[in-house]
């Protein structure tokens, strides 16, 4: 079973309002995402990081920010949510060697700006 | 870039019946990775079967299995005798070794629901 948590699991906000979803994982993995995927489509990466100190834009853009102070831990930040901002986020986490390495799945947070 | 396309946006099959989920992939590079996910509709991923580009037989893991076909870029999920709990999302991924980011390139998903 995946060791990899996602906080809140459910988030309906104003918008205007900042907002950070929590992501931690306890396999020590180096590498994290996030996914943003709309319901029934597919998952877009928007931030990816290698490890600590080390974050990247993924293939479509976002708004959001991320952090990655700590090896275990690396949050999403939306400073002024919106509506456009409705999805879900998904986190996940994999070892850097090799690609054959499944990448581990947070449950997501559904995020609902209104 | 990469590409991946699963052409069936829903599918349906007979409880105890095999599937075929199709995906074909695109890329340039030698050295790649597919993946296939399940994700229910409790929302979380949950990974399935890999298969490496140079490895030469099908991936197998249980029920699933991975039909491999290189030459024609295709990575099809077969799941052998359905049941009521395989009803979910099914994603195919891709993931390639070059480059620096090295991360997973989604499906756009095939629905599947299993029948009674």
């Amino acid at each position: 079973e995946a060791d990899i948590y996602q906080t809140p699991r459910y988030l309906v906000i104003g918008t205007g309002k900042k907002i950070t979803l929590e992501c931690s994982q306890t396999m020590g993995h180096d590498k994290m995402y996030w996914y943003q995927q709309d319901p029934g489509m597919e998952l877009h990466l928007i931030h990816y990081s290698y490890g600590v100190n080390s974050t990247e834009k993924g293939d479509l853009s976002s708004e959001s920010t991320v952090s990655r102070i700590r090896t275990e831990h690396f949050p999403l930040t939306l400073e002024s949510a919106r509506p456009s901002h409705t999805s879900q986020y998904l986190c996940a986490s994999s070892e850097i060697a090799g690609f054959g390495t499944e990448a581990f799945f947070g449950q997501g947070t559904r995020l609902t700006v209104v | 870039a990469q590409k991946i396309t699963q052409t069936q946006p829903g599918m349906f099959v007979q409880e105890k019946e095999a599937v075929t989920l199709d995906c074909t992939y695109d890329t340039s590079d030698q050295s790649y990775g597919l993946f296939w996910y399940k994700q229910p509709s409790s929302g979380e991923m949950i990974f399935l079967i890999y298969q490496g580009s140079y490895d030469e037989q099908n991936a197998t893991e249980g029920r699933y299995s991975l039909n491999f076909q290189k030459a024609r870029k295709s990575a099809n999920l077969v799941i052998s005798a359905s049941q009521l709990g395989d009803s979910a999302m099914y994603f195919c991924a891709m993931s390639l070794l070059s480059g620096s980011a090295r991360q997973l390139t989604f499906g756009s998903g095939t629905q599947l629901t299993v029948l009674p």
